[in-house]
């Protein structure tokens, strides 16, 4: 069966400092990955998405970016985080080939930047 | 944990009673649907989807109905228990490659 992980759980970061947040899935080859962010009440908003090593696609302008330096892993960064990138950042995947909207969650990372 | 649903819509229901929860969706041209639970503190979780040549699909105690005409999702939960107490989501596919819009939310409190 497929596992996603995400660390670190929760992170508390002051601004102007860097981020990494990381991502694994297990059971599965060439997912689709995908980085969102949650605000407090809020719903999901997509950030970043990727379908294979290399390949990202970016959905809203900010000061974040994301890698995908192996098939089944994809981090999340900042070299200088803001105020407002507080929040709940949730990393999914999707089967390749499979349907193509069933997305599968992770744990999330709860991001408080002070 | 992430305090989900602080400020979202509210649905209370006694235990035992069933719960339906609405969603409308903003572009027609959607094709897949899919209903999300999300506890606090935890990352959603599938629950159901339809896709739009279907108008119902039943699950284990859910069922998804879809009117494309006027842009709408329900999910209707049976018999609802303490434990589905969450915030739900719905989610349309559409927009491009593998992409999900998600709606703002509904928090579900039941009651005993």
């Amino acid at each position: 069966s497929q596992t996603i992980h995400q660390w670190p759980a929760t992170l508390v970061q002051p601004v102007g400092s860097p981020l990494s947040l990381e991502c694994t899935v297990e059971g599965t080859s060439n997912p689709n990955l995908y980085w969102y962010r949650q605000a407090a009440g809020r719903g999901l908003q997509l950030l970043f998405y990727s379908v294979g090593i290399g390949q990202i696609s970016s959905e809203v302008p900010q000061n974040l970016s994301a890698s995908r330096p192996q098939d089944r892993q994809f981090i999340l960064s900042s070299k200088k985080l803001l105020l407002s990138d507080s929040g709940f950042y949730l990393c999914a995947w999707s089967p390749p080939g499979g349907s193509a909207y069933e997305q599968y969650f992770g744990p999330g990372t709860r991001l408080t930047v002070t | 944990g992430e305090s989900v649903g602080l400020h979202l819509p509210t649905l209370s229901v006694q235990e035992g009673d069933n719960s339906i929860i609405n969603c409308a969706y903003s572009n027609s041209a959607s094709d897949y649907f899919i209903w999300y639970k999300q506890e606090s503190g935890k990352g959603p979780q599938f629950i159901i989807d339809i896709r739009s040549n279907m108008d119902k699909r039943q699950g284990q105690r859910v069922t998804v109905l879809l009117n494309k005409t006027v842009k709408h999702l329900s999910l209707q939960i049976a018999a609802t228990q303490p434990g589905d107490s969450a915030v739900y989501f719905c989610a349309e596919g559409g927009g491009g490659y593998n992409k999900l819009i998600f709606g703002a939310g509904t928090r579900l409190a039941v009651h005993p």
